[in-house]
């Protein structure tokens, strides 16, 4: 089973633009949940999103978005960009078995955003 | 407020030496307690998950509710077992990552 990809894998972007990464989660696989990671603040959780409705959200402003399409590939977006968003922006996918609890989250290789 | 804790940032042993990656967590209510590794240039990946008791690599994790603790051992490191791991409580579907502790297995 081929495993969770991310597109592009490095981006530069200067401040006020906005960008937008795709993930595209193992098949089957119906969760996909978006983390930023950053040497200062870790592993953040930004959203989640399960058939096409995001379910979870981080603390995260408004500037950070994303989606979920019919064949479970999501993207994420940020508009206006600000220097501090340069991140290595991870994607996960999961089965999502049972509600109650957590399954695996199968993450991709990452986006590197240089933002200068 | 939901807080995980590795006090750890950098932890050398030598191998065959016992590896012990300590983990605190503050939720509220009992969340599922996960820990993932990442080697060097791979991915992120599942490690152990408490509820399943599933491990890889000869790892377990004691959970201690009294203590809120869920640390990582492993009687016998490795060198291949040098890498990150990140303790990561679930409430919710949603994971919390602490900030992670090196493990570098000296020969």
């Amino acid at each position: 089973k081929a495993g969770v990809t991310q597109t592009p894998r490095y981006l530069i972007k200067t401040r006020g633009q906005q960008v937008t990464l795709s993930c595209s989660p193992i098949s089957g696989h119906r969760s996909v949940s978006w983390y930023q990671q950053t040497p200062g603040q870790g592993l953040q959780f930004l959203f989640e999103y399960f058939s096409e409705t995001q379910r979870n959200k981080g603390n995260f402003p408004g500037r950070f978005s994303g989606r979920q399409f019919s064949n479970s590939r999501s993207e994420m977006n940020v508009s206006t960009l600000e220097l501090g968003d340069s991140a290595l922006y991870l994607c996960a996918s999961s089965l999502d078995r049972a509600l109650s609890s957590t399954d695996t989250q199968y993450f991709g290789p990452g986006t590197r955003l240089t933002v200068l | 407020a939901q807080r995980v804790t590795q006090p750890e940032k950098l932890l050398s042993v030598f191998k065959g030496a016992p590896v012990e990656l300590k983990c605190n967590y503050s939720y509220s209510g009992s969340p599922e307690l996960f820990w993932y590794v990442q080697y060097s240039r791979q991915r992120l990946q599942l490690l152990l998950r408490h509820i399943s008791r599933e491990s890889i690599k000869g790892f377990t994790a004691d959970l201690n509710k009294g203590e809120t603790s869920f640390h990582l051992k492993k009687p016998f490191a490795q060198e291949e077992d040098s890498a990150m791991y990140y303790c990561a409580p679930s409430s919710a579907r949603q994971l919390t990552f602490g900030s992670g502790t090196q493990l570098t297995v000296l020969p």
